[in-house]
């Protein structure tokens, strides 16, 4: 069965540390995906990666890197956290046999910086 | 920008009625438009998809219409059950880009008993 972890389902965080979100997918996948969900905005896409070692910035990049060491895990960083970066917090990946374009995402990380 | 424009934000149907959920897109070169649920505590989830070369799609109560010369598409949910309430994403994508979706904003579907 199709599963993409998320490390943490609550973070609270305070103004100007930094923060790690980590993501694994046990499919295999090629390609993942950070979004921030926010109501009324839906999902905004933050960064995503191809492959090992690749990142391409989503449309709301501002604030936030990511890492692709190994190819199941894609980490999203707040380099200093601030308030109008709390949010709920999803990743997703896709690939394989449900075919290019399916994403399965993870149960989200809701944080909260104070 | 937004490149796709999802409408009603929040629904409230009765048991049993249609729930019709909207969204719009500006990308021509879309071409491939998935709907996904999502529950509370969950991560969204693939609900059906469909290709611009056919007009309709249904699976079991849920049906998409895809009307490309408006660059429109829509959602059904036909006897809609409160199991059914939950937000509902469009989406739209294009090939070769990686399966990189562009998302609605969301709408908060409830059904009351």
């Amino acid at each position: 069965d199709v599963k993409v972890t998320q490390s943490s389902r609550y973070l609270v965080k305070r103004t100007g540390e930094k923060v790690f979100l980590e993501c694994v997918q046990d499919m295999d996948h090629e390609n993942m995906f950070w979004y921030r969900q926010d109501p009324g905005l839906g999902l905004r896409l933050i960064y995503f990666s191809y492959d090992v070692k690749m990142k391409e910035k989503g449309d709301i990049p501002e604030g936030y890197s990511v890492s692709r060491e190994k190819k199941e895990r894609f980490s999203l960083i707040l380099e200093s956290a601030s308030t109008n970066q709390t949010s709920m917090y999803l990743c997703a990946s896709t690939g394989g046999a449900g075919g290019p374009y399916e994403q399965y995402f993870g149960p989200g990380t809701r944080l909260t910086v104070t | 920008q937004q490149q796709v424009k999802q409408s009603p934000q929040s629904l409230i149907v009765q048991k049993g009625g249609i729930s019709i959920i909207n969204c719009a897109y500006e990308n021509t070169a879309f071409d491939y438009f998935p709907w996904y649920q999502q529950f509370p505590g969950k991560g969204p989830a693939l609900l059906i998809a469909i290709r611009p070369d056919v007009s309709e799609k249904k699976e079991g109560r849920f049906t998409i219409s895809f009307n490309k010369s408006a660059k429109q598409f829509s959602l059904h949910i036909m006897d809609s059950q409160p199991g059914d309430s939950a937000t509902y994403f469009c989406a739209a994508s294009t090939m070769g880009q990686g399966g990189k979706l562009i998302f609605g904003q969301g709408t908060e579907l409830s059904v009351k008993p």
